[in-house]
């Protein structure tokens, strides 16, 4: 079975343009999660979404950053436009319900460089 | 606001021998869950082992194993006869149960370890 499937893998853009990230989870995975890790760091979750309901995007930043889950399956993350500091790792993840004792598996991300 | 940290940067062994990674956290709630993640150069997540706060028996997977110290807020991983495929970055990883937090992992800034031949 496929686990989750993150695309593009690498991104370079230029500053001020936009970006989207693509991320489709295990199949029958209701819940979500899209991480930003920044070089040194551990991930920080961005948004988390159970079905296609976004029910924690408290730490996107709005003004830059939407994403959404149409269908409750694949999900798009985009940033227009994009800013020097957005230069990080997106990692998409995924797990059954969202309920603690389930494991949680990710994509291999998406490395966006922004010049 | 819970806080995880990992104060060794990088470390390494000598294959097949023994090393200890450390992690302490800080939160005033008293369930919740402790993971080790690692990350190899592929940069997938993946779930190493993981600890209910609750439950006062170490967690072990295979060569992995945790000494859990709940009152000192401290959460080691330990990995036995180490192997060159265990060369990753390590993250310690806490995820409150209560408090309207929506399960969220809160990650530490990670250990790189390396696996000598």
């Amino acid at each position: 079975e496929a686990g989750v499937v993150q695309s593009p893998r690498y991104k370079i853009i230029e500053k001020k343009q936009p970006v989207a990230f693509w991320c489709n989870p295990i199949s029958g995975h209701n819940t979500l999660y899209w991480y930003r890790q920044n070089l040194g760091q551990g991930p920080e979750l961005l948004i988390r979404y159970e079905n296609e309901e976004a029910v924690d995007d408290s730490q996107l930043p709005k003004d830059r950053f939407s994403a959404e889950r149409l269908k409750g399956v694949d999900s798009t993350l985009k940033i227009q436009p994009a800013e020097l500091g957005d230069s990080a790792v997106y990692l998409c993840a995924s797990s059954l319900n969202g309920q603690p004792h389930e494991k949680l598996f990710f994509g291999s991300g998406t490395q966006l460089s922004v010049l | 606001a819970q806080t995880v940290t990992q104060s060794q940067p990088e470390m390494s062994v000598q294959e097949a021998e023994t090393v200890t990674l450390s992690c302490t956290y800080d939160t005033s709630e008293n369930n919740y869950y402790l993971f080790w993640y690692k990350q190899p150069p592929s940069r997938q997540m993946i779930l190493v082992i993981r600890q209910e706060a609750y439950k006062q028996q170490n967690a072990t997977e295979n060569r992995f194993s945790v000494n859990f110290q709940k009152a000192a807020k401290s959460f080691s991983l330990k990995i036995s006869d180490s192997q060159l495929g265990d060369t990753a970055m390590y993250f310690c990883a806490f995820m409150n149960l209560w408090g309207g937090s929506n399960y969220k992992l809160t990650f530490g800034k990670g250990t790189l370890l390396t696996v000598n031949p």
